[in-house]
């Protein structure tokens, strides 16, 4: 069966840097997907993985491993504002995108 | 400015009724979704759809029906079969090929119970 598991809420500091992992078991696998996600808004997309390694785009990065099936989005230099809820997801054959439960992150100050 | 727009924001139904929540893009994306996701949750994947006249169940089909008869437009049902049906539901698209395409997003209908 399918399955996309994260843990479901993170603490972090200002400034500090966190990572949030998600592993999958799909049917198929055509890429994984982070989004950003504020309460009561529609997610926001963050960044694409199809190949293993690693991309980064400003504070954000992400990390995929095919063969074992993870991936981890790392956000450095925290801000507020990064108080949110991210959802890794993942896109299986015909363009079925299926969504972990999502990660809450919780800034302090 | 291209997008998805979802209709209403916010919608209210009685016990037995049926409610049409509508979703239009002028993205020309072929590939068309409807999540739903409860309070401190994912989303859940209700029905997807490829291709005009064509469309497959997700992981929570039962209760909901959808219709993909223009390439724009992918309206979901909430039937009275659906006996928890208050929750926020999200519309997305994508170009079907393009696999490293991100999804974009409607804002969202938050559909509650009278």
């Amino acid at each position: 069966g399918q399955n996309i598991d994260q843990p479901t809420e993170m603490t972090a500091t200002e400034g500090a840097i966190v990572q949030i992992n998600c592993t999958y078991q799909t049917s198929g696998f055509n890429g994984l997907f982070w989004y950003q996600q504020h309460a009561g808004e529609a997610p926001t997309f963050l960044s694409y993985n199809v190949l293993d390694g690693l991309e980064e785009k400003g504070r954000f990065s992400s990390f995929l491993s095919r063969s074992k099936g993870y991936s981890y989005l790392l956000l450095k230099e925290l801000q507020m504002k990064d108080s949110a809820s991210y959802l890794c997801a993942v896109r299986e054959r015909d363009d079925k995108i299926i969504f972990g439960k999502g990660t809450r992150l919780h800034i302090l100050p | 400015d291209g997008g998805i727009t979802q209709s209403p924001k916010y919608l209210f139904r009685k016990e037995g009724q049926n409610v049409t929540l509508s979703c239009e893009q002028n993205l020309n994306h072929d590939a068309m979704y409807w999540y739903r996701q409860d309070p401190g949750q994912g989303l859940r994947l209700i029905y997807y759809s490829q291709i005009v006249n064509d469309f497959q169940k997700g992981d929570i089909a039962e209760g909901y029906s959808v219709s993909r008869e223009k390439k724009e437009s992918f309206p979901l049902t909430v039937t009275s079969a659906q006996k928890n049906p208050t929750a926020f539901y999200l519309c997305a698209s994508s170009p079907e090929g393009t696999v490293n395409q991100p999804q974009h997003f409607g804002d969202g209908t938050r559909l509650s119970i009278l």
